[in-house]
């Protein structure tokens, strides 16, 4: 069975500076999908930004980017110019290809961003 | 756009009692799903269906009962309540076009069992 790991449990980071939050996974698997989502205290879980097992470019979303190394299962989420309102819970999360629908998800990193 | 719509938002039952959380979702998604999300757990699948008519479990789905008789509905029934079930639910929907289509959550219900 595939398993997410966030081993940050908090991070912080000042506003306007960058912050990455680690994800690794574990899969015998070589195509799959693999998520950010972020929740702020409001509840809502959010999409962030999403990556192809199969694409080799890193995913980018305005100031949301990731680092996917898919030979160390590793899929880092880089926070650039981070905002006030970045501040929630980010949640990786791992979807196989085909068969399950399933989303497999890591526990969490709460970041905290100060002004 | 109204997305995808849970109610309650909030719920406190007694040991014993049953309940339904309704979802309806207005996108015409083909899955939709139900997670929990407890403290330090990350969520967890409940039930999922790929189709009206079509449900299957996921990895938490022991306590809890669904059915999709539509496309926009997906109902999940608690039938005996425990205390170990209180947590916050979400329920899901994304597009059948494209594995790598995300979900879209509802914005949760938080259900206490005492």
């Amino acid at each position: 069975a595939q398993t997410v790991t966030q081993s940050q449990p908090e991070m912080s980071v000042q506003e306007a500076e960058t912050v990455t939050l680690s994800c690794t996974y574990d899969t015998s698997e070589s195509d799959y999908y693999l998520f950010w989502y972020k929740q702020p205290p409001s509840r809502q879980m959010i999409l962030v930004i999403r990556q192809e097992a199969y694409k080799q470019q890193n995913a980018t979303e305005n100031r949301f980017s990731v680092n996917f190394q898919k030979a160390a299962k590793s899929f880092s989420l880089k926070i650039s110019d981070s905002q006030l309102g970045d501040a929630a819970m980010y949640f990786c999360a791992y979807r196989s290809q085909g068969g399950s629908e399933k989303l497999v998800f890591g526990k969490g990193t709460k970041l905290t961003v100060n002004p | 756009n109204a997305g995808v719509t849970q109610t309650p938002k909030f719920q406190v039952l007694k040991t014993g009692q049953s309940m339904t959380l309704q979802c309806a979702q207005d996108m015409n998604h083909e899955y939709m799903s139900w997670y929990r999300q407890d403290p330090g757990m990350g969520l967890r699948l409940i039930h999922y269906s790929v189709g009206a008519g079509i449900t299957d479990q996921g990895e938490v789905p022991n306590g809890y009962n669904v059915s999709r008789s539509t496309t926009e509905d997906f109902p999940l029934r608690l039938l005996s309540a425990a205390p170990s079930q209180t947590s916050v639910y979400f329920c899901a929907s994304r597009t059948g076009q494209g594995h790598n289509s995300p979900l879209h959550f509802g914005n949760g219900t938080r259900l206490t069992v005492t």
